[in-house]
């Protein structure tokens, strides 16, 4: 079945560091990608997405390139700031099932000042 | 518009007693799902609606059930709670569920005593 594996966490880093969370997945066809993110105490927010093959998600300084040949969806940020830590989710919405959210584990960045 | 609402915020059980989480939108969306959050497992989804009276199961759908009898309102009950079940639950909806941004409530922080 489909499937979304995310880096393991915490990814820690200094302030106005350059943030990379990898993400690749398993899916029939071309799903949608999506990164979620989850402030401390807060439910998930949607961060950026992406919906076919080359498509670049972006959003708050954010950005994810959906990349059909690796089966990749990296989040990246060049210069992160003490208010991105937070959890960071990746996530896919299949195409048998569009409607379901399918979520890797999640990754926690923390950045200190 | 008050987006996806959930109550309660906080619960405590002992085992074997039961219990509804609460979940409304007001965004006329036809879909919503409910999701557990445990750690380092991310968002597994347990029950989804694709409209009123439509109910499915997902991928963790043991030990609960849901009914959908208005567009707005898709309650999840627990009948006999097992300390397994303690879990962060999330409601979520979304117009068509098609690679449309699903929208989060701010969870149900449940403990299984």
């Amino acid at each position: 079945g489909d499937s979304v594996t995310q880096m393991e966490g915490p990814v820690t880093l200094s302030e106005e560091a350059f943030l990379t969370i990898n993400c690749t997945y398993t899916a029939t066809g071309y799903p949608s990608l999506f990164w979620y993110v989850q402030y401390p105490g807060e439910g998930l927010q949607l961060l950026l997405k992406a919906t076919k093959a080359d498509d670049k998600g972006s959003n708050k300084g954010f950005e994810a390139t959906y990349r059909k040949e690796t089966t990749s969806f990296h989040l990246e940020k060049g210069s992160v700031q003490v208010s991105d830590s937070a959890v960071y989710f990746c996530a896919l919405s299949g195409m048998d099932s569009s409607y379901k959210l399918i979520f890797g584990s999640g990754t926690r960045l923390l950045v200190r000042p | 518009n008050a987006g996806v609402t959930q109550t309660p915020k906080f619960q405590v059980l002992k085992t074997g007693q039961s219990m509804t989480l609460q979940c409304a939108q007001d965004m006329n969306h036809e879909y919503m799902s409910w999701y557990r959050q445990d750690p380092g497992m991310g968002l597994r989804l347990i029950h989804y609606s694709v409209g009123a009276g439509i109910t499915d199961q997902g991928e963790v759908p043991n030990g609960y059930n849901v009914s959908r009898s208005t567009t707005e309102d898709f309650p999840l009950r627990l009948l006999s709670a097992a300390p397994s079940q303690t879990s962060v639950y999330f409601c979520a909806s979304s117009y068509d569920g098609s690679t449309d941004t699903q929208y989060f409530g701010p969870g149900t922080r449940l403990t299984v005593l």
